[in-house]
């Protein structure tokens, strides 16, 4: 079956620079792959879509990638803020049924 | 306010009390979907309603969840006989479109229901 694998441990970065977090998958490839944020006590908020024939998509300071090949997909935050700390989902579509497929999430803190 | 609503925010039962949770949908939205987040953990699918109907509860843990959506809006997730395992945070999710192959349209969460079985 299909598993989705993140950082298990907090990603620590210094305000003002780029936070990378990732996203693997074992199986295969997702038809779309969507990244949420989660605060503390609250629901998953959406973020971006990425679509399985797209290698990059931006939102103001957020990119994604997907890469196929590496069956992985990165989350880069630029110009990082302490406003930025949360936890990031990564939830795969697999585009046959309306289910998707969670990851664990990321704790990404941003350091003043 | 336009997003999702859940209530109770928090619920703490003894074991062995029936518990049920609320989710009001945004309006209009024909999808409908009730997940389990463990903590540190993903949230985990338990039932998917399309408006009234339930098409696919393969999630839910055991014969004691039951959840309905009666009118195809507002939606109601009971868990009877409580246990420990049962603790966790219920997260309710609605959108716009049908889902089915064309799941792509971002999920609206609401905050959910901490549930705390003692």
């Amino acid at each position: 079956s299909q598993k989705i694998e993140q950082n298990s441990e907090a990603l620590n970065i210094q305000e003002g620079k780029t936070a990378t977090l990732t996203c693997n998958y074992t199986n295969y490839s997702p038809a779309y792959l969507q990244w949420y944020r989660q605060d503390p006590g609250r629901g998953p908020v959406f973020l971006l879509l990425i679509r399985e024939n797209e290698k990059e998509k931006r939102k103001e300071r957020l990119k994604v990638t997907f890469d196929t090949t590496l069956k992985q997909s990165l989350f880069h935050i630029t110009a990082s803020q302490p406003a930025d700390s949360a936890t990031y989902l990564c939830a795969l579509d697999m585009g046959s049924n309306y289910q998707l497929i969670w990851g664990a999430g990321t704790k990404l803190i941003i350091k003043p | 306010g336009a997003g999702v609503s859940q209530s109770p925010r928090y619920k703490v039962a003894k074991r062995g009390q029936d518990v049920a949770l609320r989710c009001d949908p945004i309006s209009g939205h024909v999808s409908l979907f009730w997940y389990q987040q463990a903590l540190g953990q993903g949230p985990e699918f338990l039932t998917y309603f399309q408006n009234e109907a339930q098409l696919d509860k393969s999630g839910l843990p055991s014969d004691r969840f039951f959840a309905e959506r009666p009118e195809g809006s507002v939606s109601t997730l009971k868990i009877q006989r409580t246990q420990q395992e049962d603790s966790a945070v219920y997260l309710c999710a609605s959108h716009l479109g049908l889902a089915g192959g064309s799941s792509y349209n971002e999920q609206f969460f609401g905050p959910g229901t901490r549930l705390t079985v003692l």
